[in-house]
């Protein structure tokens, strides 16, 4: 089970973490994934972590501005979102992934983030 | 980056037909392709992986086809559980790339 939390509004320019609850697999076995989805729009993928936190990927799009990460000790994935703008509002997905290239077996239900004045 | 272009964008289909949804990708991603479904508010659900594997518990009347750089999911016999939007994703190289999606609506 993958349960997301943090999630809310922000002011542009504001930074806020997403965390990601998992239970119920061996979490230090997969590779983990954030996902998501502008309002009324299609999915995209953001970001990527390996199963022991060393190799992070970033989309474009929030690369230097967002930073994933992980805690295997305490089954937690994390998404540390800063210089955030309106483009950035979304409903965020945690996902979970084999390791290297994979689909995604797994998602959270998610968490809203709304990057507003 | 690959780019996944998906057909129709919508879809309108009755209780029993069968719907066949075009997923193109701009480049070779051999049979890494994935199939989800997603509900208003809901997250996206995996159908298919591997472009032709159903993942556990998905119905039969799912499929999937192709390879390389064109893939189909047809639904044989729509239920009404079936409408919804679907997505293809290619996972043959970074970054993970999805369709803009197909709505498939009530006729």
């Amino acid at each position: 089970k993958l349960v997301e939390s943090g999630g809310g509004l922000v002011q542009p320019g504001g930074s806020l973490r997403l965390s990601c609850a998992v239970s119920g697999f061996t979490f230090n076995s997969y590779w983990m994934h954030w996902v998501r989805q502008a309002p009324g729009k299609g999915l995209m993928w953001v970001s990527r972590i390996n199963n022991d936190g060393t190799a992070p990927i970033y989309a474009d799009s929030v690369k230097g501005r967002f930073a994933i990460s992980r805690d295997n000790a305490k089954n937690m994935l994390y998404l540390q979102m800063n210089s955030l703008n309106s483009e950035d509002t979304a409903v965020y997905y945690c996902t979970r992934g084999q390791p290297n290239l994979s689909y995604y077996d797994l998602w959270g239900q998610g968490a809203l983030v709304t990057v507003s004045s | 980056d690959i780019q996944m272009t998906q057909s129709p964008s919508t879809l309108s289909a009755s209780v029993g037909d069968r719907v066949t949804i075009i997923c193109r990708a701009s480049q070779n991603s051999y049979n890494y392709l994935a199939w989800y479904q997603q509900k208003p508010g809901k997250a996206p659900k995996p159908l298919i992986y591997r472009a032709s594997t159903l993942e556990s518990g998905v119905p039969s009347r799912f499929s999937g086809s192709g390879f390389g750089t064109e893939f189909t999911l047809t639904i044989s016999g729509l239920q009404p559980d079936d409408f919804a939007t679907y997505y293809c994703q290619q996972y043959n190289s970074n970054p993970l790339t999805f369709g803009g999606g197909t709505k498939v609506e009530i006729k």
